[in-house]
């Protein structure tokens, strides 16, 4: 399993205002996958990036991917109050996620 | 709803107790994964099937635990012997072979007393 380790571990800002929660990991990955899970439900997944990409666009979703430094960021433009979840991230195939960011987003 | 199905959303037990839980995947998806959260903290990895074959498990799965996945459709997840530290969430996601992205269940929330 390849554990991700994401920080900050809360994050707080207004509405429409722009997100950005950094992952960190210890060895190879093939992909690195960013999820979304919501107060006592399941988790969704956001965004999928391969080891040979750089940045990944979906909507309102961006990811960058610098495996040099084993690192990952997904940034959230113009941000919702319904984006306020705990964001995870995890490689390849048996997913271990560290403690998640808590966003909250302030209407 | 063609999503993950997990049963029961909820349970209550007596340490001790044995439970059950079940997981419906995606029809299509060859891959199923059980996780499992405490408060707190992130989903922790517990095994993964193949189809029906069991292909890896933690080293937190216990001889306590079991999971089947008999005809390689759905699966279960028994926990013999209830301890209160088994109280957690436990989610089941499914996927197919190479593909990455996982689709989770809504979990199955254990609390032991």
């Amino acid at each position: 399993s390849q554990q991700g380790e994401e920080d900050p571990q809360a994050l707080s800002i207004q509405e429409g205002e722009n997100a950005t929660m950094n992952c960190s990991y210890k060895t190879s990955i093939n992909n690195l996958q960013w999820y979304r899970q919501n107060s006592g439900r399941g988790l969704v997944h956001l965004i999928l990036i391969r080891s040979n990409e750089r940045e990944k666009h979906s909507g309102r979703l961006r990811v960058t991917l610098d495996t040099s430094k084993k690192s990952s960021s997904l940034l959230i433009t113009a941000s919702r109050a319904a984006d306020t979840a705990s964001y995870f991230c995890g490689g390849n195939e048996k997913l271990t996620f560290g403690t998640g960011t808590r966003l909250t987003i302030i209407p | 709803d063609t999503g993950v199905s997990q049963d029961p959303r909820h349970k209550i037990t007596k340490r001790g107790q044995n439970v059950t839980f079940r997981c419906d995947p995606i029809s299509e998806h060859n891959r199923l994964y059980w996780y499992r959260q405490t408060l707190g903290q992130g989903p922790e990895f517990l095994t993964y099937f193949q189809n029906e074959a069991q292909l890896e498990k933690s080293r937190l799965l216990s001889d306590r635990f079991s999971a089947e996945r008999p005809k390689g459709s759905f699966s279960t997840l028994e926990i013999q012997r209830t301890e209160q530290g088994d109280s957690a969430m436990y989610l089941c996601a499914s996927s197919t072979s190479g593909a990455g992205e996982q689709f989770f269940g809504p979990g199955t929330r254990l609390t032991v007393l």
